[in-house]
């Protein structure tokens, strides 16, 4: 049972580009969560979807950045215009669903690098 | 606003001691509790998930505590080992949540 699978591990863009990062979650998972770590910071919440829903974007910034999970394929974090600020961490968990005792697993992440 | 502290940011030891991670939460209202491991340029492991109804877990030489009406946990890592040299992160999910909310880690160094 493979884990959470990400790609690309490692993204360069230059500046004003357009990064798409991409998460399959675990088989049998319908819940996925996107976290991004920036240098010496702790990884922080960006958004919890559901297939083909967005359930909580609390976290996500308000311009630029957008996340799908479409009902066939991988969830995609999509950042527009990159900045050298987006340059860390994105990490993609998931889980079999809403449970108070629901386990997430992650992913090994995507580093993206903004130039 | 649930806030999750680490201390020590850094532990250096000798291979063989016991060791202890700290974790302290604002917000006592969480449904569990994970330690994860980090390695450098790598994903995060989940070593434990402790239950808000659970005192504590257990896994090989680690062990967790919880104390959630303090908002406190621990980390116990038994003859430590080279091997176990990593980042150690301790998130707490929130009551009526799915968010995990992380501390900054503890970077642990075993020394051979």
């Amino acid at each position: 049972n493979a884990g959470v699978m990400q790609n690309p591990r490692h993204l360069v863009r230059r500046r004003g580009q357009e990064a798409r990062l991409r998460c399959s979650p675990m088989k049998g998972h319908s819940h996925v969560y996107w976290y991004r770590q920036l240098p010496e910071e702790g990884l922080k919440f960006m958004v919890y979807l559901q297939k083909e829903n967005i359930i909580d974007e609390s976290g996500m910034p308000k311009e630029r950045f957008s996340a799908e999970f479409p009902k066939e394929g991988p969830s995609i974090l999509r950042i527009q215009q990159v900045v050298r600020g987006d340059s860390a961490a994105y990490f993609c968990a998931s889980s079999k669903g809403v449970h108070q005792n629901t386990e997430a697993f992650f992913g090994q992440g995507t580093r993206l690098t903004v130039v | 606003k649930q806030e999750v502290t680490q201390i020590p940011a850094a532990l250096s030891v000798p291979e063989g001691e016991n060791l202890v991670l700290n974790c302290s939460f604002t917000d006592s209202a969480i449904y569990n509790l994970q330690w994860f491991r980090q390695d450098p340029g790598k994903g995060l492991t989940s070593l434990l998930l402790i239950q808000s109804s659970q005192r504590e877990q257990t896994s090989g030489r680690l062990n967790a505590s919880l104390d959630k009406s303090s908002g406190r946990s621990t980390l116990y890592i038994a003859a430590s080992q080279p091997g176990d040299s990593a980042t150690y992160l301790c998130a707490v999910r929130e009551g009526g949540s799915e968010k995990l909310v992380f501390g900054k880690g503890t970077k642990l160094t075993v020394n051979p």
